[in-house]
């Protein structure tokens, strides 16, 4: 079954640029969205369509893709931004969807 | 503005079967996907089932596929999870969410928890 697959944590200063990243192989063809999870609250979407951001998100998130690496930047990280960070996306078909392992920003 | 409410969760034993409810109001629900999604406890986000919006094509994770079925009835604006052959690994907190077209899933219930125990 698909994969991708992102680092486990990623821990920065409050004012520096943090970057979750995400790999997977039908990365080239397909979007990559990024939902942000806090405390077991339900998750929220805070970049679409690769780098796309919704209205209310920060615009200190922004989100791009190359190759089989997507990419979430956040440009000065705050402490509220202190979360767990999920990658999505499909498969080449299209058909099955996958969440990333999740990855634990700390801001501290 | 967009509310997803589930129900049914609980605590089952293992190979026994549940079925989950989703409500949803505030929006044209029979013109969205939806698909289920769920957290064991402590652990990261599964994508579980996807239907269209007509209920005419749905998909499945390999962990569920035979075992779970997505259904919808858009006259009462309510998605289901039928759960059969249950088992541990199936404890989880379960959302339904909302597909917006290319814009991925911008709703999401509150979660309901489904506890597989002995």
């Amino acid at each position: 079954s698909y994969e991708v697959t992102q680092p486990p944590s990623v821990s920065v200063s409050p004012g520096q640029t943090a970057r979750i990243t995400c790999s997977g192989d039908a990365l080239p063809k397909k979007y990559a969205y990024w939902y942000q999870q806090k405390s077991g609250l339900a998750p929220v979407l805070v970049i679409y369509e690769d780098g796309k951001r919704p209205s209310g998100i920060p615009e200190r998130y922004s989100g791009s893709s190359s190759g089989t690496m997507a990419t979430l930047t956040i440009s000065g990280a705050q402490v509220e931004d202190e979360a767990d960070y999920y990658c999505y996306s499909t498969d080449t078909s299209g058909n099955q969807r996958v969440f990333g392992g999740g990855t634990k920003l700390t801001v501290l | 503005q967009v509310h997803l409410v589930e129900s049914g969760g609980g605590v089952v034993q293992p190979g026994r079967s549940l079925r989950l409810s989703c409500v949803a109001s505030g929006f044209t629900f029979s013109s969205y996907a939806m698909h289920w999604v769920r957290q064991a406890p402590g652990k990261g986000l599964e994508w579980v089932a996807f239907i269209s919006y007509d209920g005419n094509n749905n998909y499945y994770a390999d962990s569920v596929k035979g075992r779970f079925t997505i259904s919808r009835d858009n006259s009462k604006n309510t998605l289901f999870l039928q759960m059969n052959s249950l088992t541990t690994e199936d404890t989880a907190v379960y959302f339904c969410a909302r597909e917006e077209p290319a814009a991925g899933f911008d709703s999401w219930g509150q979660g309901a928890l489904v506890t597989v125990s002995s």
